[in-house]
């Protein structure tokens, strides 16, 4: 594929039912990144993997979020019990390695009613 | 913890002036230090980046050197175009790879 591909591009839900965003990676990128944007703000790391593994997970913000990435390509950012503050853009990005430059997709924006 | 402080804007410009956005970062480390835009529609673009003190990055007409002295990396263009405006984020690198953002900076050029 040309570059990051995320979906649904738009999501709304309801306040309490769970959500399940999807990450394709740039083929052969073996580090994801998921960031969280926030209306008027920068994007927030969420969570980093190498591989199939999650190296880093420490910006997940409580329990209720989950990422997967169980072949190490795609990736699905999963939230449950959804709150209305969690209504921003979900970004991910992925890049050759851990030393190169990250690719961004175009983002998933979801809002709680 | 690790943070990137930026302008806030908007900033607002006339074409063909000169732009500074200013931007300094904690002094963690040795950190990469990237700009990345938004242009309206579209996803974040990675613009420049530096990855060590004095470097220059620069690209489309853009520049920022990376100041260990100051702890700054601010963005510059000697002459900003209509097609300029965007939001700029400033980014560190930091520990795997992740990037701690600014908050944005949104510059408006009329022509």
């Amino acid at each position: 594929g040309a570059g990051v591909s995320q979906t649904p591009s738009n999501k709304v839900t309801e306040k309490g039912k769970y959500v399940e965003l999807r990450c394709d990676p740039i083929s052969g990128h073996t580090a994801l990144y998921w960031y969280r944007q926030s209306l008027g703000q920068g994007p927030e790391f969420l969570i980093y993997f190498q591989g199939t593994g999650a190296a880093d997970d420490s910006g997940l913000p409580n329990d209720r979020f989950f990422a997967v990435r169980p072949e190490g390509s795609v990736s699905t950012l999963k939230i449950q019990r959804t709150e209305r503050g969690d209504s921003a853009v979900y970004l991910c990005a992925s890049s050759l390695d851990t030393t190169s430059r990250q690719f961004f997709g175009p983002g998933t924006r979801l809002t709680v009613l | 913890g690790d943070s990137v402080t930026q302008m806030e804007g908007p900033v607002t410009l006339s074409e063909e002036a000169f732009l500074t956005i200013n931007c300094t970062y904690t002094a963690t480390g040795y950190p990469s230090l990237f700009w990345y835009v938004q242009y309206p529609g579209e996803g974040l673009q990675l613009l420049l980046k530096a990855t060590k003190a004095d470097d220059k990055g620069s690209n489309k007409g853009f520049e920022a050197t990376y100041r260990k002295e100051t702890t700054s990396f601010h963005l510059e263009k000697g002459s900003v175009q209509v097609s300029d405006s965007a939001v700029y984020f400033c980014a560190r690198g930091g520990a795997t790879n992740k990037l701690i953002f600014g908050t944005g900076t949104l510059l408006a050029v009329q022509p």
